[in-house]
Formats: C-alpha cells, sequence, structure tokens
C-alpha cells in the first residue's frame, strides 16, 4: 500500500512567485492534515480536512496560504505570494479516521526554500 | 511556554544501555501522546502513543504518562545505533473529530556504538 506521497521533495523560488505544493494521501483516508516546520522550531499545524471540507484551518498563517482538496482525494497547497519566512518543510499527514487514537501517517515533506 | 517541551539534546548513548527521552505539555486537557521517530530528511513515523497514566510497552520501547504531573517519557531498552534519530514528542488537542498534534522540538539521540 503506497504511504502518504507529497511533491515536490525540494521547491527553491523567489519571494514574490507562487508555489503549489501537492500531497497525495493513502487512499480512503478521509483526514488530511498540513504541518509546517521552520528551521529551528517545531513542527506546527497547518490545517486539517475531512474529506473536501475544511474541518480546522486555525494554523494557516496568513492569506497568502490557499489550501484545497477537490474530490477528498490530493490536496494542494499554494503560497502566493511567498515570502522569506515561508521557508521551511511542509508535511502532509492522513489518517483513516478521527477516533482519538488512530495513527497519522505523514508524508516525507516538501522543503520549500524562498530566496 | 511552549505547549510541548522536549531537551531538545543531542542525548548520547552507549550501545546496549537504556535512553531516556522526557516531554512536558502544558495543557491539562490533552488526551493523547504520541512518540514519533525521524531520521534526517525522512518523514515523522509513529511509535508508540498512549493515553492511559502508567506505562505502555512494545518491544523495546515503554511509553510512560503522568497526567498529574503533566509528563510523558519514553525508554529504549537495549538502544541500538539504528535507533539513533530524532524523537518527536506530539500531543493531540482539540474536540473529537477535530483532533490534531502539538509537537515539541524534538530530542537528538545518538547511540554510540
Amino acid at each position: 500500500e503506497a504511504g502518504v506521497t507529497q511533491f515536490p521533495s525540494h521547491s527553491v523560488i523567489e519571494k514574490g512567485q507562487t508555489v503549489t505544493l501537492r500531497c497525495d494521501p493513502i487512499s480512503g483516508h478521509d483526514n488530511l492534515y498540513w504541518y509546517r516546520r521552520v528551521m529551528g522550531k517545531e513542527i506546527k499545524f497547518l490545517l486539517h480536512f475531512v474529506k473536501e471540507s475544511k474541518q480546522d484551518e486555525s494554523g494557516m498563517p496568513n492569506n497568502r496560504f490557499l489550501a484545497e482538496r477537490t474530490g477528498g482525494t490530493y490536496s494542494t497547497l499554494k503560497v502566493q505570494p511567498a515570502e522569506l519566512e515561508d521557508s521551511g518543510v511542509y508535511f502532509c499527514a492522513s489518517r483513516a479516521t478521527a477516533l482519538m487514537n488512530t495513527e497519522a501517517f505523514f508524508g516525507q515533506g516538501t522543503r520549500l526554500t524562498v530566496v | 511556554q511552549k505547549e510541548v517541551e522536549q531537551n531538545s539534546g543531542p542525548l548520547s548513548v552507549p550501545e546496549g544501555a537504556i535512553a531516556s527521552l522526557n516531554c512536558t505539555y502544558s495543557d491539562q486537557g490533552s488526551q493523547s501522546f504520541f512518540w514519533y521517530r525521524q531520521y534526517s530528511g525522512k518523514s515523522p513515523e509513529l511509535i508508540m502513543f498512549i493515553y492511559s497514566n502508567g506505562d505502555k510497552e512494545d518491544g523495546r520501547f515503554t511509553a510512560q504518562l503522568n497526567k498529574a504531573s503533566q509528563y510523558v517519557s519514553l525508554l529504549i531498552r537495549d538502544s541500538q545505533p539504528s535507533d539513533s534519530a530524532t524523537y518527536l514528542c506530539a500531543v493531540n488537542k482539540g474536540d473529537f473529530g477535530n483532533e490534531k498534534l502539538t509537537f515539541g522540538t524534538g530530542t537528538r539521540l545518538t547511540i554510540i556504538p
């Protein structure tokens, strides 16, 4: 069974450009999460989808970030326009159910560098 | 005060010894607690979770939870070089159906052969 896959693995863009990150969750997982780790800091929650609906987007830094999950399958996270402080590793995770103790499986992350 | 605190390390432990990793959390309403292991450049992978006070054992790993002290730990017995990684403590917060993980910064563990 394929795990959570993220594309691209690395992205280097200039300040002001747009970048779109993609996450393919494990098939059948309704719950999809985006997290981010900025250099030297902890992994922080950004957003939670249940199927195609945003359950919680309280962690999104500002309106330059837009997440979508069309059809409840893969998800994209767009940053427009990118700023230097957006650099970090963006992780996607998926979970089968909303039960409290079910495991969230993480992708390998997309390392975003804004220069 | 950070919501989840871990000693960043690095923690060096001789091969075959017990590695002890500690974590404290600030939200008394936290329900469940997770330990993830992350190798450099790889995805975090779940080692164990615990939600009841006391110990939970799985192979060489034992998680300990003390909700009164808001403390959770991970013990690794018979440490192996392959255990060298960053260990992330995470707390599950949020209402039912809206759980999300709050992480500590991680403890870097090195097992010395």
